[in-house]
């Protein structure tokens, strides 16, 4: 089976540009989670969609949006980017997105956006 | 707020040695605490761990959690170059799957 794929691998933007980042999830898996990692930090949560609907949201600002398919692929937006929102974006799938111990999240290879 | 501290932040061994990896955590409803290792990109899934006391093993790796202590070790034992990486920690609350990451700990292991 294929694992979680995201688009494009690397993104170049420059300040107050929009970007729309892409991700499949696993085959079988219903949801999908988004993370930012900027470089020497750990990941941090931005979103998780479970059936197309929004199931949490990290503190991060309105700038940032996403939503869910019904082939349970997965776009996370941000609008007016920043400099600070030079980051790898994750994105993670799961099957049932409840964190039961048979419910692991698996992780796609990121999209690197740079905002210049 | 939510905390998630690993230590240390980065660790050289040589082939052979035996390393030790710490995460301490503080958080309001814990539901599971998870490793995961990061060579390049995409965090690969090591262990989750629920339940206090009980070690997961897989091959030279091993993890246990003290859920009274609010901590967790990882242990890899027989050090590879190959387990060079960042090698990060987890913490998932209810209702699931919105993982609070620590900052990792970055492991060069030496020929």
């Amino acid at each position: 089976d294929a694992g979680v794929t995201q688009s494009p691998t690397h993104l170049i933007k420059t300040r107050g540009q929009q970007v729309t980042l892409r991700c499949s999830p696993i085959s079988g898996h219903k949801s999908v989670s988004w993370y930012q990692q900027v470089l020497g930090q750990g990941p941090q949560f931005i979103f998780q969609y479970y059936e197309k609907e929004e199931r949490g949201r990290g503190n991060f600002p309105d700038r940032f949006s996403a939503r869910q398919f019904p082939n349970y692929s997965s776009e996370l937006n941000v609008n007016a980017l920043l400099l600070g929102d030079s980051a790898l974006y994750l994105c993670a799938s799961s099957r049932t997105g409840t964190g039961l111990s048979t419910d692991t999240q698996y992780f796609g290879p990121g999209t690197r956006l740079t905002v210049l | 707020e939510d905390k998630v501290v690993q230590s240390p932040l980065s660790l050289v061994v040589h082939e052979g040695d035996t390393v030790t990896l710490n995460c301490s955590y503080e958080v309001t409803n814990f539901r599971s605490l998870l490793w995961y290792k990061q060579e390049k990109k995409a965090p690969t899934f090591l262990f989750m761990l629920t339940s206090s006391g009980i070690e997961k093993k897989s091959g030279r790796l091993s993890s246990i959690l003290d859920k009274k202590e609010l901590f967790s070790i990882l242990n890899i034992t027989a050090t590879q170059t190959g387990d060079s990486a960042v090698y990060l920690c987890a913490v998932d609350e209810n209702p699931g799957n919105m993982l609070t990451f620590g900052g990792g700990t970055r492991l060069m292991v030496k020929p």
